[in-house]
């Protein structure tokens, strides 16, 4: 069965910058994109960026341009989203989900930025 | 970019009674391939998200036959025939015709 399993909690401090990994099974992983969706506490979602797992290239939210890079290593089967530069206002639950439909989702990772 | 509306926002349901969540886009979502790539998603408590219905009336695999959505061009409705109690949580339409891709607010529904 399909599953994505994202990597645990983190703290950072402002300034500091994070990777949270999303480990892809029970499907042809380069069949598909990744995408990337953030949950601010009590919030909504916000639409991040995806990545082809297939071909490595990117698109983001222009919001998110210039401090986010999301990657993946097609041997284990993993995308990773890379977040630079950390204010209080980052923190949130990161979600990875499969394709554009979102048909798949990681079980989410708290991103925790306090000083 | 495509802006997403919800009502209500808050929507008190009694259990065994249909429940109704309206989702409004500010430009038609129809693609040019001729689909609408209008999807909704149950997040309960706690919870990731989870797709129920996509391309407007679609529902997924696993998904009880009590929800359905319908709708085109740019309205939308994700109907409950009978609400159970597990059907608490908050609703989200998505629109995945343009880029960027948007949520709705959500709606939150509960007993």
């Amino acid at each position: 069965q399909v599953q994505l399993v994202q990597s645990g909690a983190e703290v950072k401090k402002p300034g500091a910058s994070v990777k949270v990994s999303c480990k892809s099974s029970g499907y042809t992983f380069t069949g598909y994109y990744i995408h990337w969706v953030r949950q601010a506490p009590g919030q909504g979602l916000e639409w991040m960026g995806w990545i082809n797992c297939d071909k490595g290239d990117t698109k983001y939210s222009q919001k998110f341009e210039g401090r986010v890079i999301m990657t993946r290593d097609t041997s284990i089967t993993t995308a990773y989203l890379e977040m630079t530069s950390l204010t209080s206002d980052d923190t949130a639950v990161y979600f990875c989900g499969r394709t554009s439909g979102l048909d798949y989702w990681g079980q989410g990772t708290l991103v925790t930025v306090s000083s | 970019d495509v802006v997403m509306t919800q009502s209500p926002l808050s929507l008190p349901a009694t259990l065994g009674q249909p429940a109704s969540i309206s989702c409004t886009s500010s430009q038609s979502l129809v693609y040019s391939d001729g689909n609408t790539y209008l999807t909704w998603f149950q997040q309960r408590p706690g919870q990731s998200p989870r797709r129920l219905i996509y391309q407007v009336s679609n529902r997924d695999s696993g998904v009880p036959d009590r929800f359905s959505g319908s709708g085109s061009g740019t309205d939308f409705t994700l109907k409950i025939s009978r609400v159970e109690a597990e059907d608490v949580g908050v609703y989200y339409c998505m629109q995945g015709k343009q880029w960027p891709p948007a949520f709705g607010p959500g709606t939150t529904l509960d007993i």
